[in-house]
């Protein structure tokens, strides 16, 4: 069964530097997402992205973050700055086409982030 | 965006039938109901979907009235594996862009 995955499992930065988490979406899939959840808590929003481009981000999708495709199969999110609360596992997801009627989301492992 | 309300907590044994009642009373007309399951430090995997009626796969069924203003999800005979979180999502955000999870049920299941 196809599926997404990514790397790495587990990262742990010191507060302030860069930290660029990947993902290999499901080959044939266009919508492309990021959420991350705290520990404890529920699986938040961040981004989706389409044709190279940003769809929808929420509140927490600051300056801070950016999503890129640098080539046909990879999307990353890079934290340019890293602060204590980005600890939080990120998840990958991606979908055949955009949401309503029926689409399928399907989600990545996570990439645990521990901010020292 | 519809806003879902499911138990925070459920407890069953094994062998045992587990329904997970999900309200959403202000669904949309083409608005899907989508349900996900969720182990500890493990990304939600997609359990079923259903627009209406009833739904059944090869790991539950879901069960849709007439009026889809709520949705239960069917765990036939449960074991310690299926102890995770369940969630409920129901349409999209704003921008049809992305799905909106809340905080799930919580299944914990014995022997």
């Amino acid at each position: 069964e196809p599926e997404v995955t990514q790397t790495p499992s587990h990262q742990v930065t010191q507060m302030g530097q860069e930290v660029i988490l990947r993902c290999v979406p499901i080959s044939n899939h266009l919508y492309f997402y990021w959420y991350r959840q705290i520990l404890g808590q529920k699986v938040e929003f961040l981004v989706s992205f389409y044709n190279n481009e940003i769809s929808e981000k929420s509140e927490i999708f600051d300056d801070q973050f950016s999503v890129e495709r640098p080539d046909g199969s990879n999307f990353t999110l890079k934290i340019r700055s890293t602060k204590l609360e980005d600890s939080a596992m990120y998840f990958c997801a991606s979908s055949s086409r955009e949401g309503f009627s029926g689409n399928t989301i399907y989600f990545g492992e996570g990439s645990w982030l521990t901010v020292v | 965006l519809a806003k879902t309300t499911q138990p925070i907590s459920m407890d069953s044994y094994e062998g045992q039938e587990v329904n997970i009642t999900c309200s959403h009373n202000n669904i949309a007309t083409n608005d899907y109901i989508t349900w996900y399951q969720q182990f500890p430090s493990q990304g939600p995997r997609f359990i079923i979907q259903g627009y209406k009626t009833k739904v059944t796969n090869e790991v539950a069924s879901l069960f849709i009235p007439a009026d889809r203003k709520s949705s239960t999800l069917s765990l036939p005979r449960v074991s310690l594996s299926d102890t995770a979180v369940y969630y409920c999502l129901v349409g999209y955000n704003q921008a049809g862009t992305a799905l909106i999870f809340g905080k799930g049920t919580t299944l914990s299941v014995s022997s």
